[in-house]
């Protein structure tokens, strides 16, 4: 099946640093990527919808200056979490849309100190 | 606007026993319905989906059917393996094909 990457993993920063989490579709194009935010025991919420080559569509509540996305690419798109603070450790999980269904990245665990 | 509720965990079987976890949904229009799985440290897998009513979406002995009626997608497997210890995640595609989902209900199977 298809397949989105996510790099890095897990990354640890230091406070009022900023971290660029990168979504790859790596076999098909997504016009359309995702990205969404799990705090522990909670669902996946919906931050930001992003279309090759245009703005994000972001979701209420979320920060678009503190969360900036860019989809450059049909098969690449970038979430920077600038300014970054404790309470923005979470996991970020991002998804590509392709053809017929949404694709999963394994997610990117950030944890600001 | 669109929204899943499903049932929370955690949800703690044996080895072999039958496994249902509720899901309701409430959309306008026709929504699609799918459950995920994300097993420990990984991403989300889709599970199975449902398009229409009264379809009923079915992967490794997994099953759900779309129930317009009672608007419901509950998952069931008849007989649960350590193996199926993971999240389950209920969810909707909305009229923008924006995807919803439940909380997440946390299933721990135990040999």
């Amino acid at each position: 099946g298809a397949v989105v990457s996510q790099h890095p993993s897990r990354v640890i920063c230091k406070s009022g640093t900023s971290v660029k989490i990168e979504c790859r579709s790596l076999d098909f194009q997504a016009t359309t990527m995702f990205w969404y935010r799990q705090f522990p025991k909670q669902s996946l919420m919906l931050m930001a919808t992003s279309n090759e080559g245009s703005k994000a569509t972001y979701e209420q509540g979320v920060e678009k200056d503190k969360f900036l996305i860019n989809h450059a690419s049909l098969t690449l798109s970038t979430l920077t979490v600038t300014s970054a603070h404790p309470e923005d450790s979470s996991f970020y999980i991002c998804s590509a849309r392709g053809s017929t269904e949404q694709f999963f990245g394994p997610g990117t665990r950030l944890t600001v100190l | 606007g669109d929204s899943v509720t499903q049932m929370e965990g955690p949800v703690t079987l044996s080895e072999e026993a039958f496994l249902t976890i509720n899901c309701t949904y409430t959309a306008t229009g026709y929504p699609s319905l799918f459950w995920y799985v994300q097993y420990p440290g990984e991403g989300l897998q889709l599970l199975l989906k449902a398009t229409k009513a009264d379809d009923k979406g079915s992967n490794k002995g997994f099953e759900a059917t779309y129930r317009k009626e009672t608007t419901s997608f509950h998952l069931e497997k008849g007989s649960v393996q350590v193996s199926d210890s993971a999240v389950y995640f209920c969810a909707l595609s909305d009229s923008n094909n924006d995807m919803r989902f439940g909380a997440g209900t946390r299933l721990t199977v135990k040999p």
